[in-house]
């Protein structure tokens, strides 16, 4: 059974970047392996922001492909979200996941990450 | 890429079945089989129910099920429970430069 956990700083100042790591449990990081980034603003819906696949491709949100980087260390099984020049709207919980059959079969707990000064 | 179309709410009564829609474009949900739908209680994350239109993950309930018509999927919860109360959410595989486009979800109510 897959496990994902998110963690970082639950509080981001304006124009700062935000950091997130993803631990990975219960199998091995493979480069077959697609995951995914989610994010939920507090009460609104979700939204995509991009995926990574280990054999080294990664596609972004349109809306965030200028601010967003998602990158893998396989040797900690661990994923990583940047997000620079983050202001109030990036208020939002955040979700890693493992990608299924063009789908997000599992997911994370999610993490909140509130930008305020 | 704008978000898919859910209806705000649906309502049912306990063990009556309820159907949530989720209407797209012929650019994601009308292009491609790969729609999915999730379930949220509040405070937890997503949960996935279906995917590629009717296919149930391992330890779904066959009460959940799914088509597509066109540009329009549903979800179709049979036998309305009281632990099916949640939000729901379709997701679709989308031709643009945003793989993935969610839907604005949908609170269901069990009365």
């Amino acid at each position: 059974q897959v496990q994902l956990q998110e963690s970082g700083p639950g509080q981001v100042k304006p124009s700062a970047t935000l950091s997130l790591t993803c631990a990975v449990s219960g199998a091995s990081i493979s480069s077959s392996d697609w995951y995914t980034w989610v994010r939920q603003p507090p009460g609104k819906g979700l939204e995509w922001i991009g995926e990574i696949y280990l054999g080294g491709t990664t596609n972004y949100n349109s809306s965030l492909k200028s601010r967003v980087t998602i990158s893998v260390d396989k040797s900690k099984n661990e994923l990583s979200l940047k997000l620079t020049s983050v202001t109030a709207a990036d208020t939002a919980v955040y979700y890693c996941g493992r990608n299924g059959d063009h789908t997000i079969d599992y997911w994370g707990q999610g993490t909140l990450v509130t930008v305020s000064s | 890429q704008s978000a898919l179309t859910q209806p705000a709410s649906v309502s049912g009564s306990p063990g009556q079945s309820i159907t949530i829609s989720c209407t797209g474009t012929s650019s994601d949900v009308g292009a491609y089989n790969y729609v999915s739908w999730y379930q949220q209680h509040p405070g937890k994350a997503p949960k996935l129910m279906i995917y590629n239109v009717n296919n149930w993950p391992s330890g779904v309930s066959n009460r959940f099920s799914g088509s597509k018509s066109g540009n329009t999927a549903s979800l179709t919860i049979s036998g309305l429970q009281a632990e099916d109360e949640a939000d729901y959410y379709c997701s679709s595989f989308a031709r643009s430069n945003t793989l993935y486009v969610f839907g604005t979800g949908t609170e269901v109510t069990v009365l």
